[in-house]
């Protein structure tokens, strides 16, 4: 079964380090989307991306983040300037674009931010 | 007001045993529901989409009030392998993102 897939599964950094999360998505899907869970909170939505753009973005998405699709399988969050409360597990997900159809999330990544 | 309420829990349970969850969600013009399935520190996994008719698979049992804006789930016949927390999730229109309630919590006992 087709799955979507992210790296790296544990990432740690120095607070004002860049990140660079990678997933990739379900082959034949066409819209794309980042969320993070705080430790003990709620899943949260930051973006998502289709037709190489963004086309919805979450107050959390601010400056410091931006996504990517460098080429036509990955897809990318970077986050510039990492602070602390950036500690996260950030999941990828991915859908076909019908209007029924569900969003499959990958396993994460955990973002610890030192 | 939240956009997806969901009691936490958590829902401590023998084996066997029938539990419901519930969830209000504020946005009525929300179309689509789902109930996801998340173990610690994993990936939210879609358990079951859920229609205003109501729908069965195996154990669980979802309905959907959109009158009240309240949604349920149903387990029967509880398993350990249960043992989770569970995600009201809505999304408000086609491609919109789905918006998640903060999960109950299920531990099923032997």
């Amino acid at each position: 079964e087709p799955e979507v897939t992210q790296t790296p599964s544990h990432q740690v950094t120095q607070m004002g380090q860049e990140v660079i999360l990678r997933c990739v998505p379900i082959s034949n899907h066409l819209y794309f989307y980042w969320y993070r869970q705080i430790l003990g909170q709620k899943v949260e939505f930051l973006v998502s991306f289709y037709n190489n753009e963004i086309s919805e973005k979450s107050e959390i998405f601010d400056d410091q983040f931006s996504v990517e699709r460098p080429d036509g399988s990955n897809f990318t969050l970077k986050i510039r300037s990492t602070k602390l409360e950036d500690s996260a597990m950030y999941f990828c997900a991915s859908r076909t674009g019908t209007s029924t159809d569900t969003q499959y999330f990958g396993p994460g990544t955990r973002l610890t931010v030192l | 007001r939240k956009e997806v309420e969901q009691d936490p829990g958590p829902f401590n349970v023998p084996e066997g045993a029938t539990v419901a969850f519930n969830c209000t969600y504020s946005n009525s013009a929300s179309q689509s529901f789902f109930w996801y399935r998340q173990d610690c520190r994993k990936e939210p996994k879609l358990l079951m989409s859920v229609y205003s008719s109501g729908n069965e698979d195996g154990r669980f049992t979802a309905q959907l009030n959109r009158a009240s804006q309240y949604i349920s789930l149903l387990i029967r016949d509880s398993k350990l392998s249960d043992s989770a927390t569970y995600l009201c999730v809505v999304r408000n229109s086609g491609n919109t993102p789905l918006v998640f309630g903060k999960g109950t919590r299920l531990s099923v006992i032997a």
